[in-house]
């Protein structure tokens, strides 16, 4: 059965520091992957999603930046946290028709 | 006008209440739409799915979908207070791409 591993589970940061933000998916190859922010009020929050190694399509400009470097593996990182930059982030492989798969999800705090 | 309107509720039912959860959209060319249930601090799990317009059942919870007025529903009959989450629908254009957009999320609580 697939899987998705996403980690940490909870981070506080300060401004300015830098982020990296780990998905894998186990049990599927060539996955579409998936970035989201959920904060409070605004719902999920596409940020970028992937089709394949090295193909990165960003949905919206901000300080985030995305990486595939591997079939299973999806980054999220950051060169300079911004306080905007708090939120939920969930990563979530989608191959079917319906819907995704969500992993558990990073609640990131900057401060 | 967003794409896809929710409302945030709260919504706070008893034990055995009816539930309807509702969302309009304006893009006619979605074909697929979906709820999910999102627990507090985890992340989202998908609860019924259906294509086009009709009605998908599925123990206490029916997905009913009219294309004609852009709107969606999920009806939870028998509320449980493990029912208690957030509902968010979801929906997406037919073809390969897999993006969703997501209504804002429902806020449901089911008392005992």
């Amino acid at each position: 059965s697939q899987t998705i591993h996403q980690w940490p589970a909870t981070l506080v940061q300060p401004v300015g520091s830098p982020l990296s933000l780990e998905c894998t998916v186990e049990g599927t190859s060539n996955p579409n992957l998936y970035w989201y922010r959920q904060a409070a009020g605004r719902g999920l929050q596409l940020l970028f999603y992937s089709v394949g190694i090295g193909q990165i399509s960003s949905e919206v400009p901000q300080n985030l930046s995305a990486s595939r470097p591997q079939d299973r593996q999806f980054i999220l990182s950051s060169k300079k946290l911004l306080l905007s930059d708090s939120g939920f982030y969930l990563c979530a492989w989608g191959q079917g028709l319906y819907g995704y798969t969500f992993g558990s999800g990073t609640r990131l705090t900057v401060v | 006008q967003k794409e896809v309107e929710q409302d945030p509720g709260p919504l706070s039912v008893p034990e055995g209440a009816i539930v309807s959860l509702n969302c309009t959209y304006s893009n006619s060319a979605f074909q697929y739409f979906m709820w999910y249930r999102q627990y507090s601090r985890k992340g989202p799990e998908l609860l019924m799915y259906t294509y086009s317009s009709g009605n998908k059942e599925d123990g206490r919870f029916t997905a009913q979908v009219d294309k004609s007025s852009k709107y969606i529903s999920l009806f939870i009959r028998d509320s449980q207070p493990s029912d208690s989450a957030t509902y968010l629908c979801a929906m997406r254009v037919g073809g390969s791409n897999y993006k969703l957009t997501f209504g804002k999320g429902t806020l449901l609580t089911v008392n005992p």
